[in-house]
């Protein structure tokens, strides 16, 4: 099956910094999704992204399946940004079961 | 536009119990998936149901069973609970024809086995 692999496992910022998480795919993939989840255990969709980038504010994220790999970018980082940043991707179609990394801590401190 | 909704929130239970959790899909949707997240770890995949029937399924024994009702909602069902199963349980739901549609997940049900 698919192996994801998030980098690094734990990120501490100062407020308004930025920041770069990255994720490692095993297989050929036609669909990512990069999740944040909140302290209460919710997750947050941030992006579908197959492939090429995508923004939203202050996040933005890129794909580049040919080389099986997905970059999150958080900007001018906020204390709200705080939480477990996962990505995750499916094994056929973007319905079938998703693979999740083991996810990224983010830790911003104001 | 409703969401993802699952219940309960928490959950408290001993060893050999059985558990059942709710999930209703957000509007429009009519696939459940539900996943186990153990502390610390990324959610792992446990089945889906389409059609009112398991259509994918994780390397989860058969302690663990689900359902799912004409009105799309589905059920999640452990018995003879051990310690092990404690976890936050997480169901997404998805538009089965949408191929390159998310999936989207609800709070969670958070289970203790004591």
């Amino acid at each position: 099956g698919i192996q994801v692999e998030q980098s690094p496992p734990d990120l501490i910022l100062q407020e308004g910094a930025n920041s770069t998480l990255r994720c490692n795919f095993s297989d050929s993939v036609n669909n990512l999704q990069w999740f944040h989840q909140n302290p209460w255990g919710q997750l947050i969709n941030l992006f579908y992204i197959p492939s090429g980038t995508k923004q939203n504010g202050r996040l933005s994220a890129t794909t580049v399946a040919t080389e099986r790999y997905s970059l999150l970018y958080i900007s001018s980082s906020q204390t709200t940004d705080s939480g477990v940043y996962f990505c995750a991707a499916p094994k056929t179609g973007a319905n079938s079961k998703l693979t999740f990394g083991k996810g990224i801590t983010l830790s911003v401190r104001p | 536009d409703a969401g993802v909704t699952q219940s309960p929130t928490h959950l408290i239970k001993t060893r050999g119990q059985q558990v059942t959790l709710r999930c209703s899909p957000k509007s429009g949707h009519d696939t459940v998936s539900w996943y186990q997240q153990a502390l610390g770890q990324g959610p792992q995949f446990i089945f889906q149901y389409y059609e009112e029937e398991e259509r994918q399924r994780g390397n989860f024994p058969d302690r663990f069973s689900g359902h799912q009702f004409p009105n799309y909602s589905s059920e999640l069902n452990v018995n003879a609970l051990l310690l092990g199963d404690s976890a936050l349980y997480l169901c997404a739901s998805s538009f089965r024809d949408r191929i390159t549609d998310t999936q989207y997940f609800g709070p969670g049900t958070r289970l203790t086995v004591l």
